[in-house]
């Protein structure tokens, strides 16, 4: 089970936003590697995907937000937030099946 | 342009059946993981299924199984979900994905479709 904090979040313009996600168990696989992914739904449009493997970014994706934790503690992080982050954003494991997302965070100006 | 275009939509009788179409271009699909993605009206994510790519591994979410089934032809870059035995609780948007597993790792959803909608209703 994924579990995201908090579930609601408003933001001010140019301040940072931090959102949390943990799981029942280590997402740490056999292989060594964590595969905790994060995506952005903005309104209205398909998923798009942030971070994978707990800190990669996209090519493409801002460098405000970043990725981080491990075990079964994850956060996501933008240091500044900017009017096209809204949107609903949700950690995802892939460690093992079924793959889980999180509820959502919906984060708001 | 990587896209996945999607079809097969609609409305439905509960017990009723559909198949969901998702066009590859742009990129290897031969190669690659795919998977199928829903969305319930107002709700969050909620992976359904996933095939890998020479079709013969299959992995689903228990709450579809033994209803939907995920199939692919790679001579036309195509994936597919039979949904059979609808139930109300399966109205959403589906959306097609390409896992990418080789570079980003199990569940880095890295191409999206636009959705198909099914809405099950009598």
């Amino acid at each position: 089970v994924m579990t995201q904090s908090p579930l609601s979040l408003p933001v001010t313009l140019g301040q940072p936003a931090s959102i949390s996600c943990r799981s029942s168990q280590s997402l740490v696989y056999k292989d060594g590697n964590t595969y905790l992914n994060w995506f952005q739904q903005r309104p209205g449009q398909s998923p798009r995907r942030l971070i994978y493997k707990v800190f990669n970014r996209d090519s493409g994706v801002p460098d405000r937000f970043s990725g981080s934790g491990s075990g079964a503690d994850f956060t996501l992080k933008i240091s500044r937030v900017e009017a096209e982050d809204v949107g609903v954003y949700y950690c995802m494991q892939g460690t093992s099946w079924p793959y889980t997302f999180g509820q959502g965070t919906k984060l708001e100006i | 342009e990587v896209q996945l275009l999607q079809s097969g939509g609609g409305l439905v009788q509960p017990g009723g059946s559909l198949r969901l179409s998702c066009a590859a271009s742009g990129f290897t699909f031969t190669t690659s993981w795919m998977s199928w993605v829903r969305q319930a009206p107002g709700k969050g994510l909620e992976w359904v299924a996933d095939i890998n790519p020479d079709g013969n591994s299959r992995k689903y979410v228990d709450s579809v199984k033994g209803r939907f089934t995920i199939s692919r032809d790679n001579s036309d870059n195509s994936l597919y979900l039979q949904v059979d035995g609808l139930r109300d609780e399966d109205t959403a948007v589906y959306y097609c994905a390409r896992d990418d597993v080789k570079m980003g790792g199990w569940g880095a959803f890295d191409i999206w479709g636009r959705g198909t909608v099914v809405t099950v209703s009598s």
